[in-house]
Order: structure tokens, then C-alpha cells, then sequence
């Protein structure tokens, strides 16, 4: 069955510190990879995304991802945190060329603290 | 440059009462249109889409429904909520199935 896990539900950080949310996914065809942020009461806000070419993507914000086939993971890093990256996290997963059918993770919660 | 207008932002509503969530696109022809449903704890899913002009698909049966009266209009819309209907609601569109979605700010509806 194709699914997205996001295995951790929150996680809390220091401003400053590094950062790695963990995405994995079961998917039948070629995936198209997504990290997607929220903040409170907000929609979702596209950070990166990845179909192709170099397995480390860069988004927006500072983030990027790195896809890791083998492992069948995409996780989300940014090497210093601040307090304004506090959100919530979705990773996504589409067949490449038809995103009509998004799966998303349950989401991982950040806390940032001073 | 596109914009996504979706309203409202939150709305009280009462069991057995009818809802019409409304969503527009800006600045964009013939998108897919999306209606997405966010429960605390379970992540996206997806109620309905669409792409083009009264062309709706279901993705799961459900107490709502979907129309699309315009190019770049999505309405959501239920003949009586049920308590089970309270979440948060998101339209997005995409410029055709392979490219990413883009969300508006949702619309939190409590139904008591």
C-alpha cells in the first residue's frame, strides 16, 4: 500500500541548533517528493520538492532534503534552527507527473526554544 | 501571479445545518482544483478534485460534495453537517496533475 510515515510527532530544538525531520514512504511507481510547512491556523506552504536529478534538493527558508532510494526516505535538514521555522511539518508523496493524488504524512510537530 | 482566496476563515455551525465553503483562484486558467480535509493528528485528506468545469471526482463517501460552477471556483458544500464534519478545511490548486499543489488558509469549521 503506498503510504507516507513521518515517524516523529513533535519535535522540540534550540534556536541555533541543527535540525532533521524524517520522512519515509512506500510507493509503487516513480515518487514525487514533497515537504510541505504549516504555521498555526495557516495552509500549507510549499518548502521543496524532488522528481529527478541530484538526490539533495534546496527549498525555500534555508531547508533542504536529501532522497535516499535505498532507504526509501526524505528527510528534511536545516543546519541552524530559528524561531520562526516552529510549524508543523508534512511530507508528501505523488506519482511523478500526477500529483492528483497526494499522500501525506500525519505531519511532525517543531518547537523552537531560545 | 497567482493567489488562492479561500473563505471563510472559521465558521460555527450547528448539527444538521447546510455549509458552503467557497474557493477561488486568481491569475490562472483551467487549474485542478482541490478540496482537502485536516484532522489533529491525521494529516491530509483529500475529499475531492477536480479538473475542469464540472468535473468532480470523490476520493472517499462521505456527508459532503463538490461543484465547480466556474473555471477557477470550487465551492464545498453539505445538506446538513454531522458533529463528525468539524475539521479544517483547505482548497489548493495545481496548474495540471504533475506539478505541486498550492494551498489557501483553510477554513476551520466547528459543527456543534
Amino acid at each position: 500500500a503506498q503510504s507516507v510515515t513521518q515517524p516523529d510527532i513533535h519535535i522540540t530544538v534550540s534556536e541555533g541548533a541543527s535540525l532533521e525531520l524524517r520522512c519515509n514512504y512506500s510507493y509503487g511507481a516513480t515518487p514525487y517528493l514533497f515537504w510541505y510547512v504549516q504555521s498555526p491556523g495557516q495552509g500549507l506552504q510549499l518548502l521543496l520538492k524532488y522528481f529527478s536529478g541530484d538526490t539533495l534538493v534546496q527549498g525555500i527558508k534555508g531547508f533542504e532534503a536529501e532522497f535516499k532510494r535505498s532507504q526509501s526516505s526524505f528527510n528534511l535538514r536545516k543546519p541552524s534552527v530559528h524561531w520562526s521555522d516552529a510549524a508543523e511539518y508534512f511530507c508528501a508523496v505523488g506519482a511523478l507527473f500526477n500529483t492528483d493524488k497526494l499522500i501525506f504524512g500525519t505531519g511532525t510537530r517543531l518547537q523552537v526554544f531560545p | 501571479s497567482q493567489t488562492i482566496h479561500q473563505w471563510p476563515a472559521t465558521l460555527v455551525q450547528p448539527v444538521g445545518s447546510p455549509l458552503s465553503l467557497e474557493c477561488t483562484v486568481e491569475g490562472t486558467s483551467n487549474p485542478n482544483l482541490y478540496w482537502y480535509r485536516q484532522a489533529a493528528g491525521r494529516g491530509l485528506q483529500l475529499l475531492f478534485y477536480s479538473v475542469g468545469i464540472g468535473q468532480i471526482s470523490s476520493e472517499v463517501p462521505q456527508n459532503l460534495s463538490a461543484s465547480r460552477p466556474q473555471d477557477r471556483q470550487f465551492i464545498l458544500s453539505s445538506k446538513k453537517l454531522l458533529l463528525s464534519d468539524s475539521g479544517f478545511y483547505l482548497c489548493a490548486w495545481s496548474v495540471d496533475g504533475g506539478s505541486p499543489l498550492h494551498f489557501g488558509n483553510g477554513t476551520r469549521l466547528t459543527v456543534t
